[in-house]
């Protein structure tokens, strides 16, 4: 079966730091990955999106970047993080396909002091 | 451009109780998929339920059932005999059908507490 591992669990960073999250999914070969953050007590808004190594589409336009160095791996970062980039990371996964639903790796909270 | 509506921010309701969630959306596509999705206390999202735009059959999964509606552009989901582990926030979401665009897009979220 597959999982998806997303670490760490929970991450607290001075405001100028760099950040590196990462995700990795078992169990399937060439899956759509997906990162999306979650502000407090409010809504999933997708970052970044990628449908093969390489290749990433990005949503918003923000100070974060995304990467997908191996077909399952998809790595979160910023060179210089600022206060506003606190909140709920989640990474998901997804099969090709219109129809495939969107599984979720237990996300990453992050604090920016 | 698409959109979900989940008017009810939370809802509070005595365990045993039935509860329904409203999932309005808006959609210019003829294909489309609509999503419900759990967010535990945890905080990892759980897939719960796909229904395609082609299929309006009521689906029932246990004290799960959800109700779509296209004429009313609707996908409600109850929750019937409430336990306190339904406790979460619950989130709608539509995708369209289009190859290679995997866009999700989510309501904001219903808030349900289960009170014992």
């Amino acid at each position: 079966s597959q999982t998806i591992h997303q670490w760490p669990a929970t991450l607290v960073q001075p405001v100028g730091s760099p950040l590196s999250l990462e995700c990795t999914v078992e169990g399937t070969s060439n899956p759509n990955l997906y990162w999306y953050r979650q502000a407090a007590g409010r809504g999933l808004q997708l970052l970044f999106y990628s449908v093969g190594i390489g290749q990433i589409s990005s949503e918003v336009p923000q100070n974060l970047s995304a990467s997908r160095p191996q077909d399952r791996q998809f790595i979160l970062s910023s060179k210089k993080l600022l206060l506003s980039d606190s909140g709920f990371y989640l990474c998901a996964w997804s099969g090709v396909g219109g129809s495939q639903p969107q599984h979720f790796g237990d996300g990453t909270r992050l604090s920016i002091l | 451009a698409q959109k979900v509506t989940q008017a009810q921010t939370e809802i509070s309701v005595v365990e045993k109780e039935d509860v329904t969630l409203d999932c309005v959306y808006e959609t210019r596509d003829t294909t489309y998929y609509l999503f419900w999705y759990k967010q535990p206390p945890s905080g990892e999202l759980v897939f719960l339920i796909r229904r395609n735009s082609f299929d309006e059959q009521n689906e029932i999964s246990g004290r799960y059932s959800w109700n779509f509606q296209k004429s009313t552009s609707s996908f409600n989901f109850t929750i019937t005999a409430s336990q306190v582990v339904d406790s979460a926030v619950y989130f709608c979401a539509l995708k369209p059908f289009i190859q290679g665009a995997q866009k999700l897009v989510f309501g904001q979220g219903t808030r349900l507490t289960i009170n014992p």
